[in-house]
């Protein structure tokens, strides 16, 4: 069946600093991936999305490009901020079994410190 | 931009009682709605997949009988958490896509719901 794994946090960096948060991905057919966002006391949100292989989703500065050949699904920040700091989940959206089913990784808690 | 409404958002009853979570698409309608379980350390297990007029396709090892889930219109779901126990005490999370977005749509999300069953 379709699954995502993600790194488990929390990652702690310093404000400007390089994120990666890394995601793999099971899955028949060809599906979307996601990356939601839960900030502190939050209900989740999109942070961006692709929908085929190569496409990069962005957004607010953080980036991710669907990579068909290695499924996966990294997510990117040059520079993150205090606000920043949140979950970030790893989504998954297939048709596995005949029906829509959006599955989601662990979560990765990031903290950034001033 | 598209608002789910969960309700209640904490409830505590006790063991043996049922409860009922609504989910409600405010100003979209929402031909498939999905139901999540979040636990401690944060993951989201599926629990089901909601389906306006038809029923429900649940995950394995959820029980289709102790969670009944009813998706009787194009804007509301709910989730029946029947003959709670304490085990049962969790974070439940409702989503929905938009109508006609299929599986490339982003899902919107409700509050969530905090149940504690005593």
């Amino acid at each position: 069946g379709d699954s995502v794994t993600q790194m488990e946090g929390p990652v702690t960096l310093s404000e400007e600093a390089f994120l990666t948060i890394n995601c793999t991905y099971t899955a028949t057919g060809y599906p979307s991936l996601f990356w939601y966002v839960q900030y502190p006391g939050e209900g989740l949100q999109l942070l961006l999305k692709a929908t085929k292989a190569d496409d990069k989703g962005s957004n607010k500065g953080f980036e991710a490009t669907y990579r068909k050949e290695t499924t996966s699904f990294h997510l990117e920040k040059g520079s993150v901020q205090v606000s920043d700091s949140a979950v970030y989940f790893c989504a998954l959206s297939g048709l596995g079994g005949g029906y829509q089913k959006v599955t989601f990784g662990i979560g990765t808690k990031l903290q950034v410190i001033p | 931009g598209a608002v789910v409404s969960q309700h209640p958002s904490r409830v505590i009853c006790k063991s043996g009682t049922s409860v009922k979570i609504e989910c409600r698409s405010l100003d979209f309608q929402a031909t498939t709605m999905f139901w999540y379980r979040q636990f401690p350390k944060q993951s989201l297990m599926l629990m089901a997949t909601s389906n306006e007029g038809s029923k429900a396709t649940y995950e394995q090892g959820v029980e289709k009988d102790k969670f009944l889930i009813n998706h009787a219109s194009l804007t509301l779901s709910t989730l029946t958490v029947t003959s709670a126990h304490p085990e049962d005490s969790s974070f439940y999370i409702c989503s929905a896509r938009v109508r006609g977005t299929g599986n490339t749509g982003e899902l919107f999300f409700g509050e969530g719901s905090r149940l504690t069953v005593l």
